[in-house]
């Protein structure tokens, strides 16, 4: 079956630092991959998505690149803010299917 | 201008309870969604309904039943409740089902504890 798997946190930077968060998958064909975030006490956003490879998807600073031949969609981000603290989700949609695989989350703190 | 909404937004009861939760977008989606999210914030997709039609059902205890009335609304309702079914629950849309263009769209979470 489909899986991913994502660093777990807590991942505790300072403000401007840079940020990398890995993001691997398993899947048969060529899913649709996405990060999400959540924002403390909120619900999840979408923040970007990729849906063939080589693709960059790309919001607010954040950047991911879907890797096929490493299975990989790390997000990375170049200056965090303290405003970017939240949990991050990579996230896997098949080809055929609609539902959503999803890594284990990631906690990002950023302190000024 | 609420996409999806969820209510109610908190939901405090006891063991053994009957409680349901709903959810409407106004996305003009055909396809809605409920996940739970775990004290651990792992999320795992429950349910599926495309047009009022069920096309996902996940290893969920048959106390979860959700209803679709119309596609615009997918309620969840949650018979005996014990106190594992303590967690986050996401309603999500997306436009179809399958295919490159469905994202899905999260609702604000409803959190349920159960006493």
């Amino acid at each position: 079956g489909n899986s991913v798997t994502q660093m777990e946190g807590p991942v505790t930077l300072s403000e401007e630092a840079f940020l990398t968060i890995n993001c691997t998958y398993t899947a048969t064909g060529y899913p649709s991959l996405f990060w999400y975030v959540q924002y403390p006490g909120e619900g999840l956003q979408l923040l970007l998505k990729a849906t063939k490879a080589d693709d960059k998807g790309s919001n607010k600073g954040f950047e991911a690149t879907y890797r096929k031949e490493t299975t990989s969609f790390h997000l990375e981000k170049g200056s965090v803010q303290v405003s970017d603290s939240a949990v991050y989700f990579c996230a896997l949609r098949s080809a055929a299917g609609n539902k959503l695989t999803f890594g284990g989350g990631t906690r990002v703190l950023v302190k000024p | 201008d609420t996409a999806v909404s969820q209510t109610p937004k908190y939901l405090v009861t006891q063991m053994g309870n009957d409680k349901s939760i709903k959810c409407e977008q106004n996305l003009g989606h055909d396809t809605m969604y409920w996940y739970k999210q775990d004290s651990k914030k792992f999320l795992k997709i429950m349910f599926s309904y495309n047009n009022k039609e069920l096309i996902i059902n996940e290893t969920v205890p048959n106390r979860f039943s959700p209803k679709s009335p119309d596609k615009a609304h997918l309620n969840l309702h949650i018979n005996s409740l014990e106190l594992g079914d303590s967690a986050v629950y996401f309603c999500a849309s997306s436009p179809r089902s399958g295919g490159a263009g469905g994202t899905q769209y999260f609702g604000p979470g409803t959190r349920l504890t159960v006493l």
